[in-house]
């Protein structure tokens, strides 16, 4: 069936290495992919999103590349602060009809290490 | 920058009670969507709404849960008799059109005892 997982469940970095959160799907049919922050007590945040026809996209400190051949998605956050430590999942996105679906991972919890 | 509220942040009631859960979305927008989440376990999907009415609904989302939008700000989501494994974080999420993402509010902590 349809899933989308991710490869490492806890991730510890250094302040000011880069970190790269993994992410596997399995339904190739998505329309685009989000990557969201889940601070401890509080929703998801929007980090970055990317459309199925892209395989790069960068932000502020952040970017997401899709590669589509193995359905592999990964979050790089470069010069990684103590406030990114927290829970980030991937999210499946369908269009279907004039709404969205999404599927979210488990997640993966980063700690930075100050 | 606008924001999708959510209250109550937290809730405590006996099994087999009835809760109201209340989102107010962002006002220009069209789709709502409740999620929820069990401690320690990812997103869940219940319902999206638009229109007036349920677009799609997981299997989570039995007879037991109803969804309105009573005026034109709030969004509810009712559990009839609630049960020990509704526990969960329940988030409501708003978007203008499907060509945005979503806006999750800061949920409500739904603690069945």
């Amino acid at each position: 069936g349809e899933s989308v997982g991710l490869h490492l469940p806890t991730l510890s970095v250094q302040e000011g290495d880069n970190s790269i959160i993994n992410c596997a799907y399995s339904n190739s049919a998505s329309d685009y992919f989000i990557w969201y922050k889940q601070e401890s007590g509080k929703g998801p945040q929007f980090i970055i999103d990317i459309r199925s026809n892209m395989d790069k996209r960068q932000g502020q400190r952040v970017t997401v590349l899709l590669n589509k051949t193995v359905k592999h998605l990964s979050l790089q956050i470069a010069a990684t602060q103590p406030g990114d430590s927290a829970v980030y999942f991937c999210a499946e996105i369908k269009r279907a009809g004039g709404y969205q679906k999404v599927t979210f991972g488990t997640g993966t919890k980063l700690q930075v290490i100050p | 920058e606008p924001e999708v509220t959510q209250t109550p942040s937290h809730q405590v009631t006996q099994m087999g009670q009835e809760v109201i859960l209340r989102c107010v979305p962002i006002s220009n927008h069209l789709y709502f969507y409740w999620y929820r989440q069990i401690l320690g376990q990812k997103v869940e999907f219940l319902v999206s709404f638009y229109n007036n009415e349920i677009s799609e609904k997981s299997e989570i989302f039995d007879d037991q849960f109803s969804v309105e939008r009573p005026d034109g700000s709030n969004f509810t989501l009712k559990i009839r008799s609630t049960k020990l494994e509704d526990s969960a974080m329940y988030f409501c999420a708003s978007i203008r059109d499907r060509d945005y993402g979503y806006t999750f509010g800061s949920g409500t902590r739904l603690t069945v005892v």
